[in-house]
């Protein structure tokens, strides 16, 4: 699987949009990203994924570039509640395989 | 449906000792992974169980091993416990037919003292 390079923490702001990067520059073309966070004594929580276009869900939103070297997750309206460690994990998905975490980008949302 | 449920909660063992974790896996699911997590580090793949078969490691020694039943819930189990197997152990279950990620669950914390 790929690695990938994520900044160690950020702040953002209560209410406004948190923006979090991933690199992975030798991403193959089999490959998804997912995004996953992990609030501070829980096991880590889904949040979304995507091949090559762009994704949304209930939680967030996934863009990813259009040569796939890189993606940013966005929390559109960020509340204190999304203060976490977030993991970008680039996978192949289908043979099953495990997950692959780095160290994450610890966010803080400040009021 | 159910999550993923973890027992115990928060263990304390003896350097030399033997765990034994336990994992429910969620409902519908076939496939249980198993994490170590250290305090302030992401989780470090352990092995995967797919079928009751072990279907990948990560670099752990033998004396991490596992088990899946039939029901598809799964065992951790951990000989010769050393003071660095302190940590947080992570179940996650996924079915193989799903594109969604893992279902995780609250972890085991194992202090080893």
């Amino acid at each position: 699987d790929a690695k990938t390079t994520q900044p160690t923490s950020m702040d953002c702001a209560e209410g406004r949009a948190a923006n979090l990067p991933c690199n992975h520059s030798t991403i193959s073309g089999n490959e998804y990203v997912y995004w996953y966070r992990q609030i501070h004594s829980q096991g880590p929580q889904y949040i979304i994924h995507g091949l090559k276009n762009n994704e949304t869900n209930e939680m967030a939103s996934l863009i990813i570039t259009e040569d796939r070297k890189s993606s940013t997750l966005i929390l559109p309206h960020a509340t204190l509640r999304d203060t976490a460690v977030y993991y970008c994990i680039v996978r192949v998905t289908y043979n099953n395989n495990d997950m692959r975490f780095g160290a994450g980008t610890r966010l803080t949302v400040k009021p | 449906e159910t999550g993923v449920t973890q027992s115990p909660t928060h263990l304390i063992k003896t350097r030399g000792q033997q765990v034994t974790l336990r994992c429910s896996s969620q409902s519908g699911h076939n496939t249980v992974s198993w994490y170590q997590q250290a305090l302030g580090q992401g989780p470090q793949f352990i092995f995967q169980y797919y079928r009751e078969e072990e279907n990948g490691r990560g670099n752990f020694p033998p004396r991490f091993s596992g088990l899946q039943f039939p029901n598809y819930s799964s065992e951790l189990n951990v000989n010769a416990l050393e003071l660095d197997d302190s940590a947080l152990y992570l179940c996650a279950s996924s079915r193989d037919s799903l594109m969604r990620g893992y279902t995780f669950g609250s972890g085991t914390r194992l202090t080893v003292v």
